[in-house]
């Protein structure tokens, strides 16, 4: 069964652009979580998809948005990047909601110039 | 707000010493405690869930335990491949959805 896949894997932008990431979940799997990843702040949680309907929300500006398809498939968008922003971004995805184990993709490595 | 503090920060081994984790929470109620391994440059490997006090999980060399207030990852006669970064986290009853909150992390090395 294959895992979490997400595209790009690494990306460099400037001060200013605006960033798209994608995450495929694990066949199967409906929600879709999305972490920031830094030395300082260690994983940070962004947001929750649940059957296309963002579900929860972590503590980051509105220039961090994201949707989900019908077919469980995410994205997130950084507009007006900011040198704070380079990170590492995971996506995550469970079966449903409650108490499941949320396996995580290999991450887009984000390096903002 | 959910809160987890992993200690120690990092950890050297040598091959076969065994040693522990600590993951200390504070929760308003825990639906679910979380161990994940990192590798450099990978995302997190998920390794065990514990849901209530008293539960232990194995895996090989890795062992879980739960109590209301902190889990210990056990790590007996740890291999070099055991060197990793081992992140812990919870899930709390306020927190809507599947919402991680992570502590900082404990990196292992265990030399040859």
């Amino acid at each position: 069964k294959a895992g979490v896949t997400q595209t790009p894997r690494y990306l460099i932008k400037t001060r200013g652009q605006q960033v798209t990431l994608s995450c495929s979940p694990i066949s199967g799997h409906r929600s879709v979580s999305w972490y920031q990843q830094t030395p300082g702040q260690g994983l940070q949680f962004l947001f929750e998809y649940f059957s296309e309907t963002q579900r929860n929300k972590g503590n980051f500006p509105g220039r961090f948005s994201g949707r989900q398809f019908s077919n469980s498939r995410s994205e997130m968008n950084v507009s007006t990047l900011e040198l704070g922003d380079s990170a590492l971004y995971l996506c995550a995805s469970s079966l449903v909601e409650g108490r499941n184990e949320q396996f995580f993709g290999p991450g887009t490595r984000l390096t903002v110039l | 707000e959910d809160q987890v503090t992993q200690s120690p920060e990092a950890l050297r081994l040598q091959e076969g010493e065994s040693s522990s984790l600590n993951c200390s929470y504070t929760v308003s109620g825990l639906r679910g405690l979380f161990w994940y391994r990192q590798d450099p440059g990978k995302g997190p490997e998920f390794l065990f869930t514990l849901y209530s006090a008293g539960e232990e999980k194995e895996k090989e060399r890795l062992k879980a335990t739960l109590t209301k207030k902190e889990s210990f990852l056990h790590i007996t006669a740890p291999k070099p491949e055991d060197s990793a970064t081992y992140l812990c986290a919870v899930q709390g009853a306020e927190a809507a959805g599947n919402k991680l909150t992570f502590g900082g992390g404990t990196r292992v090395l265990v030399k040859p």
